[in-house]
This record gives structure tokens, sequence and C-alpha cells, in this order.
């Protein structure tokens, strides 16, 4: 079975200030990863995914992730943040069986101060 | 816009009730998820339909049902209601391969009272 932890569940940040939001998983299985966002009164949008190669994945809005398999890492990067970036963010986890349901980490509600 | 459409958007009902969700695909997507999201929980994975057929089943209670019909919509029956149940449920559909990307709805806000 797969998990995910996001270590913090709230991150405030002034604007144009860089962020980071941790994510650690857990599989006995090779996974590919995923980072959703979720914004007030809306559905997931997938931001990046890892699946094979290149450990830094490159996503929308200026998002990337850095796929760490010694430290089981996913962590959501970007280097300076808008007010728009102010969501809900969400690690996700699946194997590499036919399943391809995901597993979602607790999520790290990102707020930008302006 | 996701592609993904769930109906209704919200809907409030009482203890006991039962309620059907419903959720169409994106155009040309095969499988559909179900996952409920609530305060306590997070969001937790409950059933995938390929192709009408069901092919994982994650923490979905006894009380609560899923199809996938010929023309790939699906609905979440949910009876037997409880306080707890409350909470905004989610629909995806993805092309069906393993890797595939999973496209959201704006989901369905269930409040039991």
């Amino acid at each position: 079975a797969q998990s995910v932890t996001q270590l913090d569940s709230q991150v405030p940040v002034f604007e144009e200030a860089p962020v980071e939001l941790r994510c650690n998983y857990s599989s006995s299985v090779s996974v590919y990863l995923f980072w959703y966002v979720q914004y007030p009164n809306q559905g997931l949008q997938l931001l990046l995914k890892y699946l094979s190669g290149s450990t830094l994945v490159k996503g929308i809005n200026g998002f990337e992730a850095e796929f760490n398999k010694s430290q089981t890492s996913f962590h959501l990067r970007k280097p300076s943040v808008h007010i728009s970036d102010t969501a809900e963010y969400f690690c996700a986890v699946s194997d590499q069986t036919g399943a391809n349901n995901l597993f979602f980490g607790t999520g790290t509600r990102l707020t930008v101060i302006p | 816009d996701s592609g993904v459409t769930q109906t209704p958007k919200h809907l409030i009902t009482a203890t006991g009730q039962r309620v059907t969700l419903r959720c169409s695909p994106r155009s040309g997507d095969l499988s559909v998820y179900w996952y409920q999201q609530s305060l306590d929980q997070g969001l937790q994975f409950l059933i995938q339909y390929y192709n009408g057929e069901e092919r994982a089943k994650g923490n979905i209670l006894e009380r609560f049902s899923a199809q996938q019909f010929p023309d790939l919509h699906s609905e979440l029956n949910l009876s037997s209601l409880e306080l707890g149940d409350s909470a905004l449920y989610f629909c995806a559909s993805s092309g069906g391969a393993y890797n595939s990307p999973l496209h959201f709805g704006n989901g369905t806000r269930l409040t039991v009272t």
C-alpha cells in the first residue's frame, strides 16, 4: 500500500518570495507522483507529474518538483509566488500497476500575503 | 474547465435518506473515479470504473454503491445517510492508461442534517 505525508498543513509566504511545499511518500513498489492544486469551490487541477526520467519536473504556473528516491520525497517549489497561487496543494501517489487510482496527502494550504 | 461534469453541485438531505450523485467524464475517457473529501479524512479514494466494469475499490462503505453506464457516465449512490457522510464528493476521469492523469470535476457538496 502507498501513503503520502505532507508535512505542513499551512504555509504562509509573502508575495514574490520563494516557497517549498514538502511531500514524502511510502511505498513497497515503484510509484508515480503528482501534485494537484485546488482553488476555492473548484475541483483539483493537475500541476505536474513524475512518471520516469529526469527527476526535476516542471509544471504549470511556474511550479516545479524534484523526485528524490533515496529520501522518498517529491517537494514542490516555486521561486516567486503570486497572490493567485493561494490555494490548497495536494501531493498524490499511484502505484505502477493497472489501477491508476491516486492516494492523496492531507494537503497544504498555501497563503500568499501581499 | 476539466471537461468532467458533476451534478448536482449542492445537495441537502436528512439522515436515513438516499441520494444519487452523477458524473459525466471527459469526452473519450473510459475511467471514472469517485473520491470523498472531508475535513477529518481528507481526500479518500472510493471506487474506480473502467469502461463499465469495477476496476478498483478503496474506502467505500457498504451503504455506498456506484456504477458506470454504457454511455460512460457514472452514478454514486449513498444510502442510509449519516451526519458523517457530509462531504464534498469528487468525480474524476482519465483515459485509462496506468499513468494517465486524472481530471476532476468541481464536486458535489453533500450536507446531511
